[in-house]
C-alpha cells in the first residue's frame, strides 16, 4: 500500500531558528495537505497543494510540492514558541487519505 | 456550528468489552472518517464513509465496525476490545472526498486493560 514518510521525526530548535520538515510518498499524489497538531489537541488543516512545483506561503510558513508530485516540504522561518506541535502531511487517493508519520517540533525559548 | 463532536473524551475498558465511540458533525459533510493515532505512527485510517449508507475499510479496519445511517452521525464500534486497541481515536469530516480539507473532532482517549 501507499506509504508517506516524514523526516525528521523530532526537531528541537532555538526560538528564531528556521525549521523544515520533509514528506515523501511511495506513489505520485494528486494533491497534498498539511496539518498541525498542538500538544493534546487535534489535527488542524493548514493548506493544500495541487500543482506540480507549487509553492504557497502563509506568513512565516512556506509549503512546496515537488515537481514529480511525490514529495513536499514545510519550512518555517524564524520559529516562535507558538509553532510548537506536530506537523503532518497527508495525501493519497480520492477517498483513502494516508497521513505521514509526522514531525514533532519543539521550540526552546 | 459545533463542527465535529466526539464522545466520550476518555474511556477505560476491560479486554473483551465492547463499546461505541460516537461522532457527529453539523456541517452537512458527505465524507467522514475514523483514524487512530499511536506514538510514532501518525494517523492511520480505520474506516471511512462517502455518504449515508456507504462505508468502506481503511488501512487498519480489523476489530472495528462502522455504520452511517444519517449524514450527521458516524459511530465506531469496538466489538471485543483488545489491549492493542489502546489509542487516541479521531473522527474527521470533509465536504465530499478525502482529498478535501478534513475537520477533526477533539478525539477519544481509549485505554484497554
Amino acid at each position: 500500500g501507499q506509504q508517506v514518510m516524514q523526516i525528521p521525526q523530532y526537531q528541537h530548535v532555538q526560538e528564531g531558528e528556521d525549521f523544515t520538515t520533509y514528506c515523501n510518498s511511495s506513489t505520485t499524489l494528486s494533491n497534498i495537505q498539511w496539518y498541525k497538531q498542538r500538544p493534546g489537541g487535534h489535527p488542524v488543516f493548514l493548506i493544500q497543494l495541487v500543482k506540480s512545483g507549487e509553492v504557497k506561503k502563509q506568513k512565516r510558513l512556506t509549503f512546496q510540492f515537488g515537481e514529480a508530485k511525490k514529495n513536499s516540504s514545510l519550512h518555517i522561518t524564524a520559529t516562535q514558541t507558538t509553532d510548537v506541535g506536530t506537523y503532518f502531511c497527508a495525501g493519497g487517493g480520492y477517498q483513502k487519505v494516508t497521513f505521514g508519520t509526522g514531525t514533532k517540533l519543539q521550540v526552546i525559548p | 456550528n459545533a463542527g465535529v463532536t466526539q464522545t466520550p473524551k476518555f474511556q477505560v475498558l476491560k479486554t473483551g468489552q465492547s463499546m461505541t465511540l460516537q461522532c457527529a458533525q453539523d456541517m452537512n459533510h458527505e465524507y467522514m472518517s475514523w483514524y487512530r493515532q499511536d506514538p510514532g505512527m501518525g494517523l492511520r485510517l480505520i474506516h471511512y464513509s462517502v455518504g449515508a449508507g456507504i462505508t468502506d475499510q481503511g488501512e487498519v479496519p480489523n476489530g472495528y465496525n462502522v455504520s452511517r445511517s444519517t449524514t450527521e452521525d458516524f459511530p465506531l464500534r469496538l466489538l471485543s476490545a483488545a489491549p492493542s486497541q489502546t489509542s487516541v481515536y479521531f473522527c474527521a469530516s470533509s465536504l465530499r472526498t478525502g482529498q478535501q480539507p478534513q475537520h477533526f473532532g477533539d478525539g477519544t482517549r481509549l485505554s484497554i486493560l
